[in-house]
C-alpha cells in the first residue's frame, strides 16, 4: 500500500519567515496530493491541494510544488503569521476509491 | 451548509456498554468517511460508505459497526471497546468523480474515552 513520510516533525520559525514542510510518497499510481491545518482541538481542514498533472499551486501565501519523478511534493508558507501555528498533515490519494494516506503531521510554531 | 456536524461531542463508555456516534452532512456528497485520530497522529481510515454503499473497510474489529442510513446521515455503532479505541473519531464527506479524488470536508469530532 501507499506510504507516506513527512518531516520535518516539527518547526520553529519567526514570524514573516517562510516555513517548507515535505512529503513523500511511496505508490506512482498516487495522484491526489492535499494539506491539511489542524489547530489544537479542531477538525483538518483543506489549505490546499495538488493533482498529479501540475506542478506547483499558489494561493495567496501558500504554495504547493510537485516532483512525480522523485515523488515528493512540499508546502511552502511566506510571510507566516502567529496564526498559521498549528499541525500541519501532507496526504497522498491513488486508485484505491476514496483512500487517503496522511502523513505523521509537522507541528508548525509560529513565535511572534 | 457546508459544514458536516458530529453527535455528540464528547462520550465516556465502559467497556460493556452500547453507544453510537453520528454524522450528518447536506452538501449533497455521495461519500462518507471514518477516521480514527490519536493525540499527535493522523487520522486513520476506518470506513469509506459510496452512494450508501460500504466501499472499504480497512480491517477495523467487529466491535466498531457503521451504517449509513441515507446519503446525509453515517452512524459508527460501539459495543465492547477497549480502553486503547479512547480517541477523536472523525467522519468526513466528500463528493464522488468516477476518475478522480475530491476535497474531503471533516467533521469536529467526537472524543470518546472508554474505561
Amino acid at each position: 500500500g501507499e506510504n507516506v513520510e513527512q518531516h520535518p516533525s516539527t518547526l520553529s520559525v519567526q514570524e514573516g519567515d517562510s516555513a517548507v514542510i515535505k512529503c513523500t510518497y511511496s505508490d506512482s499510481a498516487s495522484n491526489y496530493f492535499p494539506w491539511y491545518k489542524q489547530e489544537l482541538g479542531k477538525r483538518p481542514q483543506l489549505i490546499i491541494d495538488i493533482r498529479s498533472n501540475v506542478g506547483e499551486k499558489k494561493d495567496q501565501r501558500i504554495a504547493v510544488t510537485l516532483n512525480k519523478t522523485a515523488k515528493h511534493f512540499s508546502l511552502h508558507i511566506t510571510e507566516t503569521q502567529p496564526e498559521d501555528s498549528a499541525v500541519y498533515f501532507c496526504a497522498a490519494g491513488g486508485t484505491s476509491y476514496g483512500k487517503l494516506t496522511f502523513g505523521q503531521g509537522t507541528i508548525l510554531t509560529v513565535h511572534p | 451548509d457546508t459544514e458536516v456536524t458530529q453527535t455528540p461531542k464528547h462520550l465516556v463508555m465502559g467497556m460493556t456498554n452500547k453507544k453510537s456516534l453520528k454524522c450528518e452532512q447536506h452538501m449533497g456528497h455521495r461519500a462518507m468517511y471514518w477516521y480514527k485520530q490519536k493525540a499527535k497522529k493522523p487520522p486513520e481510515l476506518m470506513f469509506v460508505y459510496s452512494y450508501e454503499k460500504l466501499s472499504i473497510n480497512e480491517s477495523v474489529p467487529s466491535r466498531f459497526s457503521p451504517e449509513c442510513p441515507n446519503s446525509s446521515l453515517l452512524n459508527l455503532h460501539l459495543h465492547a471497546l477497549q480502553p486503547e479505541d479512547s480517541a477523536l473519531y472523525l467522519c468526513a464527506s466528500s463528493q464522488v468523480s468516477a476518475s478522480m479524488h475530491n476535497e474531503q470536508f471533516f467533521g469536529p469530532g467526537t472524543r470518546l474515552t472508554v474505561l
